[in-house]
């Protein structure tokens, strides 16, 4: 059984970054798709990056470009999403899932990251 | 900005059926497969559909969905009072070289 688990909630200064964490437990790690997702508050979906271990690639969202860096430490099945720069509307919670091409079957629980002075 | 456009809001009595739409372009929906999420109220995403009308496992034949050109739609026949939550369409976008999800629906079941 798969489980995404995400590291806890972030509070954060204007300008500073953040790293959020998804350990992922149960069937292979490395061969998937690991894309990250934000939600901010009463607003939709938006893609910012996703990383295929096995195969080395790592895709930003343009608007993104700059300020995100994706990894993953496939010895500990661990993903990491570091947001740098950060402002008032990054405040949202971001997700983590695991899939094939674009199609994510499993979830993390998601982190609340709040931007604020 | 979302690349994909849905209609704000869908709305349906229990046991009628319920379409979405999904408008995109040549370079997203023209060109690759589209992925189907629900999203309960507070709770993380769901995969509904996979590949333009693939269920995944769990996921209730009530769902359907289909692609045509540069839109797809999802069909929810049956609607049960568990099926309101929110619906977005993604699909990989090969001018933005990253994915795209839609504007999303809220489904209301009266």
């Amino acid at each position: 059984q798969v489980q995404l688990v995400q590291s806890g909630a972030e509070v954060k200064k204007p300008g500073s970054s953040v790293k959020v964490s998804c350990k992922a437990s149960g069937g292979t790690f490395s061969s998937y798709t690991i894309t990250w997702v934000r939600q901010a508050p009463g607003q939709g979906l938006q893609w910012m990056g996703r990383i295929i271990p096995i195969l080395g690639i790592v895709n930003y969202a343009q608007k993104l470009q700059g300020r995100i860096t994706i990894n993953a430490d496939t010895s500990t099945r661990t993903a990491y999403m570091e947001l740098s720069s950060l402002r008032s509307d990054d405040t949202a919670v971001y997700y983590c899932a695991r899939g094939l091409d674009s199609a994510s079957l499993h979830w993390g629980q998601g982190t609340l990251v709040t931007v604020s002075s | 900005q979302s690349v994909l456009t849905q209609p704000p809001s869908a709305s349906g009595t229990p046991g009628q059926r319920v379409t979405i739409s999904c408008s995109g372009s040549n370079s997203n929906i023209g060109s690759n497969t589209v992925n189907w999420y629900q999203q309960l109220p507070g709770t993380a995403p769901k995969l509904l559909i996979q590949k333009n009308n693939q269920r995944p496992s769990g996921v209730p034949d009530r769902f359907s969905g289909s692609k045509s050109g540069t839109s797809a739609s999802l069909a929810i026949s049956g609607l049960q009072s568990e099926d309101e939550a929110d619906y977005y369409c993604a699909a990989w976008d090969d001018s933005l070289n990253g994915q795209v999800f839609g504007t999303g629906t809220k489904v209301t079941v009266l």
